[in-house]
């Protein structure tokens, strides 16, 4: 069964940096491009960051390029996020999702995990 | 920008036929966007429904369809139940590793 574990969620003030991570099992965690999505409270849900398998090739929503970084390490079955220059629009469920892909031309996702809350406040 | 479209929201009665939409704000959603369409209950992470246009994910009832109407992009339940009662979101592939999400369909089942 695949499982993604997101953690790191914290309360961070604004312009602070913050880093999230997500372990994944129940599959071979290195053949698979994954993303990042997130969701401010009470709100839809967005489209935050692409990486691909061998994590040569990222992508990024206009709404974080420059002040967010995804990078994933293979041998330790772990994607990341490294957050900076936080905005208080930054608050938000964190989930990290896979995609039945191996480069970042993806087309959908096929598992989510259940989310990590980032808070941004002062 | 580009903006994906959806119903806000939507009411159905149970054991009713809904269909949801999934619209650009500027041309026509067509099968080379590969939408894609999930669902989420309050509290919990979403669930994928439909990949690539009509294709239903595993494990999903084939009460779920998707499908190109017009313009846009289609979900449809038919014979709709109380626990359908959540929200609908569509994802369409941009090209260049860009996914943008609609602003979902809160569907209310009474």
């Amino acid at each position: 069964e695949v499982q993604l574990v997101e953690s790191g969620g914290l309360v961070v003030q604004p312009g602070g940096s913050l880093r999230l991570s997500c372990v994944a099992s129940g599959f071979t965690f290195d053949d698979y491009t994954m993303h990042w999505v997130r969701q401010a409270p009470g709100k839809g849900l967005e489209w935050v960051s692409v990486i691909s398998w061998e994590g040569g090739d990222t992508y990024y929503a206009d709404s974080v390029k420059g002040r967010f970084t995804i990078s994933r390490d293979n041998s330790k079955n772990s994607l990341y996020l490294q957050m900076n220059s936080l905005r208080t629009e930054d608050t938000a469920f964190y989930y990290c999702a896979k995609s039945p892909s191996s480069g970042t031309t993806w087309y959908y996702f096929d598992s989510w995990g259940q989310g990590t809350l980032v808070t941004v406040s002062s | 920008q580009t903006v994906v479209t959806q119903e806000p929201s939507f009411s159905v009665s149970p054991g009713g036929t809904v269909t949801l939409t999934c619209g650009l704000s500027s041309g026509s959603v067509s099968t080379s966007y590969y939408p894609s369409w999930y669902q989420q209950t309050p509290g919990q992470a979403p669930r994928t429904l439909i990949y690539s246009t009509n294709t239903r994910a595993s494990g999903v009832p084939d009460r779920f369809s998707g499908s190109i109407l017009g313009n846009k992009a289609a979900l449809t339940i038919a014979g709709a139940q109380a626990d359908d009662e959540s929200d609908y979101y569509c994802v369409l592939y941009m090209g260049s590793g860009i996914g943008v999400f609609g602003g979902g369909t809160k569907l209310t089942v009474l």
